[in-house]
């Protein structure tokens, strides 16, 4: 079935640093793919999406491309800031009629000033 | 910039008690579901809801959940005899017809004791 794997966490940087959070993905076919964040005490945010392979989702800075040769969908970015704190979830839609989204365990992001 | 709200923002109740959860979903969308996180978790699917019925269930959606769109706005989730293991965050999201990508309302905590 539809499932999405993602990097365990906690991960600590400092800012600045370069980031990458690792997302593989099981599907038959090829889900729109989401990255969603967290803010501490909020709810889902939707950072980016792809809906094809090889499509480019970029907001704020971060980026993850769809590579359906290693389903991978992998969030990237050059220069943390304290401020991108947060927890991010990898999340597909899934083959089932409503759409609706499978997540990711989620990977805790902690910048140190 | 419309956005999915979600009240009461947190909710005590004993077990064996009923709650209902309420949202309002974002206003020209169709497409409206219930997730929940129980702490420390990933994000799990509940049940879909489409044109006043509902499209698809989770196992974790049994006979003690309802949901119903009571009126034009609201999106209201049910747990008939809340257990202890009801204790979790639980979030409504909402979509459009077109396009996979779904927004999600802040969450309402529910805590069981």
């Amino acid at each position: 079935g539809d499932s999405v794997t993602q990097m365990e966490g906690p991960v600590t940087l400092s800012e600045e640093a370069f980031l990458t959070i690792n997302c593989t993905y099981t599907a038959t076919g090829y889900p729109s793919l989401f990255w969603y964040v967290q803010y501490p005490g909020e709810g889902l945010q939707l950072l980016l999406k792809a809906t094809k392979a090889d499509d480019k989702g970029s907001n704020k800075g971060f980026e993850a491309t769809y590579r359906k040769e290693t389903t991978s969908f992998h969030l990237e970015k050059g220069s943390v800031q304290v401020s991108d704190s947060a927890v991010y979830f990898c999340a597909q839609v899934s083959s089932g009629s409503a759409r609706q989204l499978t997540f990711g365990s989620g990977t805790q992001l902690t910048v140190l000033p | 910039e419309p956005e999915v709200t979600q009240t009461p923002s947190h909710q005590v109740t004993q077990m064996g008690q009923e709650v209902i959860l309420r949202c309002v979903p974002i206003s020209n969308h169709l497409y409206f579901y219930w997730y929940r996180q129980i702490l420390g978790q990933k994000v799990e699917f509940l049940v879909s809801f489409y044109n006043n019925e509902i499209s698809e269930k989770s196992e974790i959606f049994d006979d003690q959940f309802s949901v119903e769109r009571p009126d034009g706005s609201n999106f209201t989730l049910k747990i008939r005899s809340t257990k202890l293991e009801d204790s979790a965050m639980y979030f409504c999201a909402s979509r459009e017809g077109s396009g996979y990508e779904q927004y999600f309302g802040p969450g309402t905590r529910l805590t069981v004791t």
